[in-house]
């Protein structure tokens, strides 16, 4: 069964700090993982798309890496602000004949205190 | 505002009751999403079209809910007969078709929360 776990299920922070946050998935065959933001009653917004030859990819403060091998892959903040706080979601899609099925986690809480 | 819009944004039911939602995508973009999200989790795929073709339903998707996407472009998901497990928002997105694998950036839209009481 295709699983994507995250880690931590919440974590706060102070402003300014970094973070990392995991996910582990046991998705097969794999296509791509993605990482999006969520704040609280919207709709998600896209931050990552890696494919299986990609390693890292960044984007702004925010920094994905992936080891297909191990099939892991964490999200970097940096220097954190308070409109990071939010619902940081993992998603990995698995080819299916040409279509495709995603997996989502149950996301990782990130609050950033003052 | 040229994102993606969802009607309506609050729906409140009565069980066995059947409730329609509308999606209407970023004009351009060919595919479009249905997901569902309950309260702490993430969300679920539902089902995808690329133009007016549904290429993608999930098991998740039982015989009471439908969706369609007559002309490529707004799409509608109906639920019949409305159970209290249906309650959760309802997510749309949509997104252009990559020429090559499914890297394409889905915008999502604000949702449509259902209460089934």
């Amino acid at each position: 069964k295709n699983q994507v776990e995250q880690s931590p299920q919440s974590l706060i922070i102070l402003e300014g700090k970094n973070c990392t946050l995991q996910c582990n998935y046991t998705v097969s065959p794999f296509s791509n993982l993605r990482w999006y933001k969520q704040d609280t009653g919207r709709g998600p917004v896209s931050l990552t798309i890696m494919t299986f030859s990609e390693n890292t990819k960044s984007n702004g403060r925010y920094t994905a890496t992936l080891d297909a091998d191990t099939k892991q892959s964490s999200l970097h903040i940096t220097a954190s602000q308070l409109s990071d706080s939010a619902s940081y979601i993992c998603v990995v899609s698995a080819a299916s004949g040409g279509s495709y099925i995603p997996t989502f986690g149950r996301g990782t809480s990130l609050i950033v205190h003052p | 505002d040229t994102g993606v819009s969802q009607n309506p944004r609050h729906k409140i039911t009565k069980r066995g009751q059947n409730v329609t939602f509308r999606c209407d995508p970023i004009s351009e973009h060919n595919r479009l999403y249905w997901y569902r999200q309950t309260l702490g989790q993430g969300p679920e795929f539902l089902t995808y079209f690329q133009n007016e073709a549904q290429l993608e339903k999930s098991r998740l998707l039982s015989d009471r809910f439908s969706a369609e996407r007559p002309k490529g472009s707004f799409s509608t998901l109906e639920i019949q007969r409305t159970e209290q497990g249906d309650s959760a928002m309802y997510l749309c997105a949509s997104s252009t078709a990559p020429r090559v694998g499914n890297t394409d950036t889905q915008y999502f839209g604000p949702g449509t929360r259902l209460t089934v009481l």
